[in-house]
């Protein structure tokens, strides 16, 4: 009965290669995002999408791209990538994602390394 | 920018002690939220505090805000060995809202627990 899930859980791969990760959350929440933790910890919002509309765009390289077939899955697409895309990537969903009072529930992370 | 700043960045206490950390932000909020990571997961809500209010509770978590000061202080009361893990402040700034609506997150402290 998994909230809000990431496939794959590990994904090691070569410079220049071109990847996917999958969310996808069964709370009925309106709103997903996607988070990168580096190694440091930090926490950092890359995009978010509220009902498959695409909501919040953050400095993110064009090479990430992702897609919201329906409002319980945001995919993310990396092309070409580099090695400072190593870090943990975050799927997370809030009920309306429009209200500060949200709270977020968060996947349990994809761990991404570029070699 | 980075909004939320805990302190300490690591802290080791024995079971049944109190933990304190501490979380500084640098422009006005609408609210903070607390949100606890265990190692190798994703993040999982706490608590939640408004900015009208100035301290919450919820089982062995205490939570105060002074917004005055910038600051909050989560308390972890008789903690047990199963605490150990990072925590997190987050906020939404008073121009996040509505479609533009989105967390900042500290770097977090890593509470360890010691049995």
């Amino acid at each position: 009965d998994t909230a809000v899930s990431q496939t794959p859980k590990y994904l090691v791969t070569q410079m220049g290669n071109d990847k996917s990760i999958k969310c996808e959350q069964n709370l009925g929440h309106d709103t997903m995002y996607w988070y990168k933790q580096d190694s440091k910890k930090f926490l950092k919002i890359m995009f978010s999408y509220n009902n498959k509309e695409l909501i919040i765009n953050e400095t993110v390289p064009n090479r990430f791209s992702p897609k919201s077939p329906d409002k319980a899955h945001l995919n993310l697409h990396i092309n070409s990538l580099e090695l400072g895309d190593s870090a943990v990537y975050f799927c997370a969903s809030s009920l309306w994602g429009l209200a500060g009072t949200d709270t977020q529930y968060f996947g349990p992370g994809t761990r991404l390394t570029v070699l | 920018s980075q909004q939320g700043e805990e302190d300490p960045q690591a802290l080791s206490i024995q079971e049944g002690e109190n933990a304190t950390m501490n979380c500084s932000y640098k422009t006005s909020i609408n609210n903070l939220q607390w949100y606890r990571q265990n190692s190798g997961r994703g993040l999982v809500h706490l608590i939640l505090i408004r900015s009208n209010e100035r301290e919450k509770h919820s089982g062995r978590l205490r939570v105060t805000l002074d917004t005055s000061k910038k600051s909050s202080s989560l308390l972890i009361t008789a903690s047990r060995a199963a605490d150990t893990a990072s925590y997190f402040c987050a906020t939404d700034p008073p121009n996040s809202g509505g479609s533009n609506y989105k967390l900042t997150f500290g770097k977090g402290t890593l509470l360890t627990v010691n049995p």
